[in-house]
């Protein structure tokens, strides 16, 4: 599975967009790219994945470059309680393993 | 439903003692996963199974041992703590593992602190 860097934290402003990169400079065609989250010390929360079409849900939009080495995770109102890690994760189709970097922590400020 | 269910939730072991974290899923899972997290740091795969009898090594087994005899339930085993070993563990369970499909997605429990002094 292709590698991950993020940025080891950011902060925003609570009410503004919160933007988090990921690079996955080696991500082949049949990788997805998830992302979850992680508040305090819970177990991880599923946000989006996608493969190379931008894609969106209630909690989050994820835009993936057209060249698929880099994508953002776009929180489109960041609340205080979005505070939190965040992971992006490059998965194979039908991999059974789900590896975790180190993810991006996220802080947002009243 | 219950969802997945960890316990203990916190427990001191001195070391070479061992223990047995339980972690059971009343979802009908077929794929089930053990990570640890230490202070800071990302989550590391320890185990995981694909189905009742099946199981097979993560990123950092060693020290650790597991079994899936059934379905629901998938214990994670120390045999010798050492203090290498404090962390917060979580069991994942999932119905396809990782597979990338609509709707699927990784569920986790709450966690178990462990330490060893």
């Amino acid at each position: 599975d292709a590698k991950t860097t993020q940025p080891t934290s950011m902060d925003c402003a609570e009410g503004r967009a919160a933007n988090l990169p990921c690079n996955h400079s080696t991500i082949s065609g049949n990788e997805y790219v998830y992302w979850y989250r992680q508040i305090h010390s819970q177990g991880p929360q599923y946000i989006i994945h996608g493969l190379k079409n931008n894609e969106t849900n209630e909690m989050a939009s994820l835009i993936i470059t057209e060249d698929r080495k880099s994508s953002t995770l776009i929180l489109p109102h960041a609340t205080l309680r979005d505070t939190a890690v965040y992971y992006c994760i490059v998965l194979r189709r039908n991999t059974d393993k789900l590896i975790f970097g180190t993810g991006t922590r996220l802080q947002v400020f009243p | 439903n219950a969802g997945v269910t960890q316990t203990p939730k916190f427990r001191i072991l001195k070391i070479g003692q061992s223990m047995t974290l339980q972690c059971t899923q009343d979802m009908n899972h077929n794929y089930m996963y053990w990570y640890r997290q230490d202070p800071g740091m990302g989550l590391k795969l320890i185990y995981y199974s694909v189905g009742a009898g099946i199981t097979d090594k993560g990123e950092v087994p060693n020290g650790y041992n597991v079994s899936r005899s059934t379905t629901e339930d998938f214990p994670l085993r120390l045999e010798l703590a050492a203090p290498s070993q404090t962390s917060v563990y979580f069991c994942a369970s999932s119905p396809k593992g990782d597979r990338v499909e609509v709707g699927n997605t990784i569920y986790f429990g709450e966690g178990s602190w462990l330490t060893v002094v």
